[in-house]
């Protein structure tokens, strides 16, 4: 299992440009999660889904996008960057019967300027 | 107040010392509780998992869960330069739906 990957690993984006970050896992999770790791400020949850069809916002979703079409993809939306989307992207998933444990991506880093 | 407070270090030991970790919390209903070792420009991994109150052991790491202090701790013995990372702790709750509360991570360093 290659467990979850992340694409891309580093991106730079203009103010106002748009991107996508793509999120994968084989491990047939039902839940999975977008974070945002900024300095000194720990793990923010972005949006989530319990399955394909199904998401919710977590704690800081403005500016984000997500759609859940299958249970192996959960790709993140950038609709119009910010200088404050700056940060460190993160895409973790869970099995439904262990939801207490999270499996992470490699993350995505992404500079807007 | 936030969730979880977590002091975020740096922290740095010679080799073969313990290290000692910690966390607290302010909410109650927290019963799940992990420790993630996050590696320079790598993601999370799980490290331990506790649920309630108690030990757990696994080789060199021991997490302690002390729920009427609201303070949760991750042990290393025999710390080795490999160790060197970012512990985050997380934890979660019955009522917290689907969020997990992380620390802001520590930072440690084992020195050989």
């Amino acid at each position: 299992n290659a467990g979850v990957t992340q694409t891309p690993k580093f991106r730079i984006l203009k103010i106002g440009q748009s991107m996508t970050l793509q999120c994968t896992q084989d491990m047939n999770h039902n839940y999975m999660y977008w974070y945002r790791q900024d300095p000194g400020m720990g793990l923010k949850l972005i949006y989530y889904s319990v399955g394909a069809g199904i998401t919710d916002k977590g704690e800081v979703p403005n500016g984000y996008n997500v759609s859940r079409s299958t249970t192996e993809d959960f790709p993140l939306r950038l609709e119009l960057a910010a200088p404050s989307q700056t940060s460190v992207y993160f895409c973790a998933s869970t099995r439904l019967a262990n939801r207490e444990t999270q499996y992470f991506g490699p993350g995505t880093r992404l500079l807007v300027l | 107040q936030k969730e979880v407070e977590q002091d975020p270090g740096p922290l740095s030991v010679p080799e073969g010392a313990i290290v000692s970790l910690n966390c607290t919390y302010s909410n109650s209903a927290f019963q799940y509780f992990m420790w993630y070792r996050q590696y320079s420009r790598k993601g999370p991994e799980l490290l331990m998992y506790t649920y309630s109150s108690g030990n757990k052991e696994d080789g060199r790491f021991t997490a302690q869960v002390d729920k009427s202090s609201k303070y949760i701790s991750l042990f290393i013995r025999d710390s080795q330069p490999s160790d060197s990372a970012t512990y985050l702790c997380a934890m979660k709750g019955p009522n917290t739906g689907n969020q997990f509360y992380f620390g802001t991570g520590t930072s440690l360093t084992v020195i050989p």
